[in-house]
């Protein structure tokens, strides 16, 4: 069945560090690709998306490309900052799959410092 | 402004007890999923809906209900059957059932005491 592998965690970085966090996927079908931020106690916050290959999806200074033949979505940001610190979620979606659920990763507990 | 509202945000209950988590959304989505988040993990199906009275189980629904009587709104019960009801609920809802993102309220902690 379709699955997602995210790097484990936590990460740590210094404020301003690059950012990369490796998500690669397996699907039978073309799903669309996402990462979800969660801050403590809190809900899953859609970071970005991407729905076919090639895409870029890109927000608040994060970036991922959807690499079919990679079958990659690695997330990406140029300089962190305190405010980053949270778990980040690759995540798909399979049109026909259990009414398009999506398919977690195991989270990657990203932790800046000053 | 429109968003997804989970209540409560606490619960606790006792070990035989049935309780009811509460999903309303005013995005007028037509689809509505809960998942459960265990510590550590990613998040896992538990039931879904794609339209009013309708719904099907997801991945770990055994021990759990749902009912989907308006749009708006999807509540999820966990019942005694569920062994290890411990966890954080999330409640989801998307356009539809392609491919589309989902947004989440902002989730239910159960504690079985």
């Amino acid at each position: 069945g379709d699955s997602v592998t995210q790097m484990e965690g936590p990460v740590t970085l210094s404020e301003e560090a690059f950012l990369t966090i490796n998500c690669t996927y397996t699907a039978t079908g073309y799903p669309s690709l996402f990462w979800y931020v969660q801050y403590p106690g809190e809900g899953l916050q859609l970071l970005l998306k991407a729905t076919k290959a090639d895409d870029k999806g890109s927000n608040k200074g994060f970036e991922a490309t959807y690499r079919k033949e990679t079958t990659s979505f690695h997330l990406e940001k140029g300089s962190v900052q305190v405010s980053d610190s949270a778990v980040y979620f690759c995540a798909l979606s399979d049109r026909g799959n259990q009414g398009g659920k999506l398919i977690f990763g195991q989270g990657t507990e990203l932790s800046v410092k000053p | 402004d429109g968003g997804i509202t989970q209540s409560p945000k606490y619960l606790f209950r006792k070990e035989g007890q049935n309780v009811t988590l509460s999903c309303e959304q005013n995005l007028n989505h037509d689809a509505m999923y809960w998942y459960r988040q265990d510590p550590g993990q990613g998040l896992r199906l538990i039931y879904y809906s794609q339209i009013v009275n309708d719904f099907q189980k997801g991945d770990i629904a055994e021990g759990y209900s749902v009912s989907r009587e308006k749009k708006e709104s999807f509540p999820l019960t966990v019942t005694s059957a569920q062994k290890n009801p411990t966890a954080f609920y999330l409640c989801a809802s998307s356009i539809g059932t392609g491919r589309d993102e989902q947004f989440f309220g902002p989730g239910t902690r159960l504690t079985v005491l």
